[in-house]
């Protein structure tokens, strides 16, 4: 299994109050990514990360913001969440291109819940 | 508008018989078809995948075609197991600095013993 932990796994927040959830991995590898889960809707990137201080938005960025300041750490931040924000939020990591066929490997989620 | 569409969001399958779960995709740049698999209070894992440069790639239970003219895949499971009950997502990925992977809705697979 691929070396990913995401903190914390369960949270439940009040609206408005700012939330931080954090994948580590320990593969080393160079890109990083959050996304949501939502019934209806399947995965839907929100940020990644293509390196230290390096990142893009996805499909669903807004109300979301990310850093990576070390390889092994991306943080996703909401910074005045809203009950739309409710999700199970997962981060994977990619190896490079020509490495593998572009798969992701996913951490175990964490479930949000926002009041 | 979604990228990559699995119009069924369940599929029932009798044990040992084939399930077959379909997906479409609208962009013809995508590189490389993926399907995953995901059991409840877990991450997705990988189970899948095709290169666009392909149409077939197996492994094992598992068969996974490309129509690349009808922007179309499947993939087949056989025999279907009852451990194989799960939500199969479909995915495609586009390289440009980054894996951006585009996934389907998910189709939720029961196998009845």
């Amino acid at each position: 299994d691929a070396g990913i932990t995401q903190s914390p796994r369960h949270k439940v927040t009040e609206t408005g109050t700012p939330v931080t959830l954090r994948c580590h991995q320990t593969e080393n590898h160079r890109y990083m990514y959050w996304y949501r889960q939502d019934p209806g809707h399947g995965l839907r990137l929100i940020h990644y990360s293509y390196g230290v201080k390096d990142t893009d938005k996805g499909e669903v960025s807004d109300g979301y913001s990310v850093s990576r300041s070390k390889t092994e750490d991306f943080l996703l931040t909401l910074e005045s969440a809203t009950s739309s924000q409710t999700s199970v939020y997962f981060c994977a990591i990619s190896e490079e291109e020509g490495v593998g066929t572009g798969e992701l490997f996913f951490g175990e989620g964490s479930r949000l819940t926002v009041l | 508008d979604q990228q990559v569409k699995q119009n069924s969001p369940s599929l029932s399958v009798q044990e040992g018989r084939i399930s077959i779960l379909n997906c479409d995709y609208t962009n013809s740049m995508f590189d490389y078809f993926l399907w995953y698999k995901k059991y409840p209070a877990e991450g997705p894992t990988f189970l899948i995948s095709i290169s666009s440069i392909k149409d077939k790639n197996e492994d094992g239970r598992f068969t996974v075609f490309l129509n690349k003219s009808a922007k179309h895949l499947s993939l087949h499971i056989v025999p279907s197991q009852p451990g194989d009950s799960a939500v199969y997502f479909c995915a495609a990925s586009d390289w440009t600095g980054g894996f951006k992977t585009i996934f389907g809705a998910g189709t939720r697979l029961f196998v009845k013993a």
